[in-house]
């Protein structure tokens, strides 16, 4: 089956700094990237979806300029949160559609923002 | 409004018996979809179904969909303690072009060795 990466897994940065992390996907072309989060005990929910080639479209309550989201090309789709802070702490998924068979979800990476 | 509730929220079974979790959603939806994730991991896709599909079958997993009433079921033949997980519905919207999935809040699945 498809397979989606994320890097890091997981990463622990002080509070301020920005945090790069990586959507790819390994063995197909995805148009479309959906970044998602999780908080603790909680349903995914959808942060914005990235079309290769064009901005973002952020869900609502969704800062644009906090969560930074780049689709660089048809496997690659990296999330910046910028100047974190310890209520960005959470689990971050990423998922890479193609159309012909669904949506294919990445490991996870789990930022915590001391 | 929460497109996709899934209940119970919590479920303990022995292991060997059948579980079973429903999932209501609001809108018209194009698809169907279960997710399994085990703690502190990502999700895995375990079965889509169609909205002009009633039913599908994968293995030990059986999905049902009645979109009259807006609900699907999963169930889980003669469980596992591997099976111990969440399990979250999500739905593809009609409408919603190349939107993401909407997730209900899930069934915490727990199978008692």
């Amino acid at each position: 089956g498809a397979v989606v990466s994320q890097h890091p897994s997981r990463v622990i940065c002080k509070s301020g700094t920005s945090v790069k992390i990586e959507c790819r996907s390994l063995d197909f072309q995805a148009t479309t990237m959906f970044w998602y989060r999780q908080f603790p005990k909680k349903s995914l929910m959808l942060m914005a979806t990235s079309n290769e080639g064009s901005k973002a479209t952020y869900e609502q309550g969704v800062e644009k300029d906090k969560f930074l989201i780049n689709h660089a090309s048809l496997t690659l789709s990296t999330l910046t949160v910028t100047s974190a802070h310890p209520e960005d702490s959470s689990f971050y998924i990423c998922s890479a559609r193609d159309r012909g068979v669904g949506q294919f979800f990445g490991p996870g990476t789990r930022l915590t923002v001391l | 409004s929460q497109q996709g509730e899934e209940d119970p929220q919590a479920l303990s079974i022995q292991e060997g018996e059948n579980a079973t979790m429903n999932c209501s959603y609001k809108t018209s939806i194009n698809n169907l979809q279960w997710y399994r994730q085990n703690s502190g991991r990502g999700l895995v896709h375990l079965i889509l179904i169609r909205s002009n599909e009633r039913e599908k079958h994968s293995g030990r997993l059986r999905v049902t969909l009645d979109t009259s009433k807006k609900s699907s079921s999963l169930l889980i033949t003669a469980s596992r303690a591997a099976d111990t997980a969440s399990y979250f519905c999500a739905t593809d919207v009609i409408g919603g072009g190349a939107d993401g999935l909407t997730f209900g809040k899930g069934t915490h699945l727990i199978i008692q060795p």
